[in-house]
């Protein structure tokens, strides 16, 4: 099967200027994550997806970040303005249902470079 | 926050060595998942344990878990080269998972 598909890989903007990252899942897949991943550390769920619904947003930054997940498939993630603090590796992940107990399958990440 | 916290924060060892890996975490949990992430990828799933199991074996790879101290182990046998990576655990809170932030392991040929 064709794996969690995202782009671009690389994105290098200067702080304040917008940036968005694109995630498509594994088909058949309910359920969708966005984590930001900063250098040494574990990924860090930004937002849960259950088909076009948001499940937990609570780590979201508001009043900069949003994502949408049109039709329950691919999913975007933007970020405005972005504040060099948002340098990391943003993953996409998908898995079957939002139970904890089903593994996650990550894209390869887009890692985000802030001038 | 990250729950699961791992240990040590980095190994390196000769290849054909046992490696083992150890994460704590602090909330009770119904499922305990470990996850491998080689440099510049995103994270593979290895393997999941349940709160009801105590040890779980996939190929050169073993996992226990002690409820009673909230800790569980990876251990890999026989290392090779291509283990070199990052091992994460992860806790299933709800219906999320929470990521420790990693072992970094490197395995010497």
């Amino acid at each position: 099967e064709a794996g969690v598909a995202q782009s671009p890989r690389y994105k290098i903007i200067e702080k304040r200027q917008s940036v968005a990252f694109w995630c498509n899942p594994i088909s058949g897949h309910a359920t969708l994550y966005w984590y930001q991943q900063i250098l040494g550390q574990g990924p860090k769920l930004l937002i849960q997806f259950q088909n076009n619904g948001v499940v937990d947003d609570s780590q979201l930054p508001k009043d900069r970040f949003s994502a949408e997940r049109l039709k329950g498939v691919d999913s975007t993630l933007k970020i405005q303005p972005a504040k060099l603090e948002d340098s990391a590796v943003y993953l996409c992940a998908s898995s079957l249902s939002s139970a904890a107990n089903q593994p996650q399958h990550f894209g390869d990440g887009t890692r985000l470079s802030i001038l | 926050s990250q729950q699961g916290e791992e240990d040590p924060q980095a190994l390196s060892i000769q290849e054909g060595e046992n490696a083992t890996m150890n994460c704590s975490y602090k909330t009770s949990i119904n499922n305990l998942q470990w996850y491998r992430q080689n440099s510049g990828r995103g994270l593979v799933h290895l393997i999941l344990i349940r709160s009801n199991e105590r040890e779980k074996h996939s190929g050169r790879l073993r996992v226990t878990l002690d409820t009673s101290k909230k800790s569980s182990s990876l251990l890999i046998t026989a290392s090779r080269a291509a283990d070199t990576a990052s091992y994460f655990c992860a806790t299933g809170d709800g219906n999320k998972l929470v990521f420790g932030a990693g072992t970094i392991l490197r395995v010497k040929s």
